[in-house]
């Protein structure tokens, strides 16, 4: 089956230092792969998408993510957080020829000052 | 010239009521969807409309029902609410069912 799991229901880190929100997909063709993010009370913001072009993908706010296939992974990493970096992280893959985006189960991150 | 628009933002209602959330996107996108995401925060898809015409339902009850007038907009019915319908549904909109944006949520409220 084709899906996306994201390894950490909640991250903590210190502002300042690195973030690394963990997703793994499983799909038998090369997928489509994005990070959104929802801070409290609003909407999702798309922060980058794969879309087998580049494996190393920026994104706004200094977020990036890589593509890696024989890890079945798309890591979103930040060298250093802020705190204004603190929401729900969600990472996400579109099912090929259905249209749909599916969606991992979140990622809260919090940024400790 | 907000891209996906969704109205209302809050929702309070008792059960048993009817109520709708409307969606408009100015993207000229093809394809438009709902989204409930649960007090868990998981996020799934309920329906998808391509060109005005429904592509994915997602084993919804039939107390819900989307209706797409024409490609901008893509609203939510909602029958005889129930306290699990509580949740916040977002909109979303994409060209070929590519990336998405999404609408700001609207809260509904079961009480």
């Amino acid at each position: 089956a084709q899906s996306v799991t994201q390894l950490d229901s909640h991250v903590s880190v210190s502002e300042g230092t690195p973030v690394l929100l963990r997703c793994n997909y499983s799909s038998s063709y090369s997928p489509s792969l994005f990070w959104y993010v929802q801070h409290p009370n609003k909407g999702l913001q798309l922060l980058l998408k794969y879309t087998s072009a580049a494996t190393l993908v920026k994104g706004i706010n200094g977020f990036e993510a890589e593509f890696k296939k024989s890890e079945t992974s798309f890591h979103l990493t930040k060298p250093s957080a802020h705190m204004s970096d603190a929401a729900e992280y969600f990472c996400a893959f579109i099912i090929q020829g259905a249209q749909k985006l599916v969606f991992g189960q979140g990622t809260r991150l919090t940024i400790n000052p | 010239d907000t891209a996906v628009s969704q109205t209302p933002k809050y929702l309070v209602t008792q059960m048993g009521n009817d109520k709708s959330i409307k969606c408009e996107q100015n993207l000229g996108h093809d394809t438009m969807y709902w989204y409930k995401q649960d007090s868990k925060k998981f996020l799934k898809i309920m329906f998808s409309y391509n060109n005005k015409e429904l592509i994915i339902n997602e084993t919804v009850p039939n107390r819900f029902s989307p209706k797409s007038p024409d490609k901008a907009h893509l609203n939510l019915h909602i029958n005889s609410l129930e306290l699990g319908d509580s949740a916040v549904y977002f909109c979303a909109s994409s060209h070929q069912g590519l990336q998405a944006f999404f609408g700001q949520g609207t809260r509904l409220t079961v009480v």
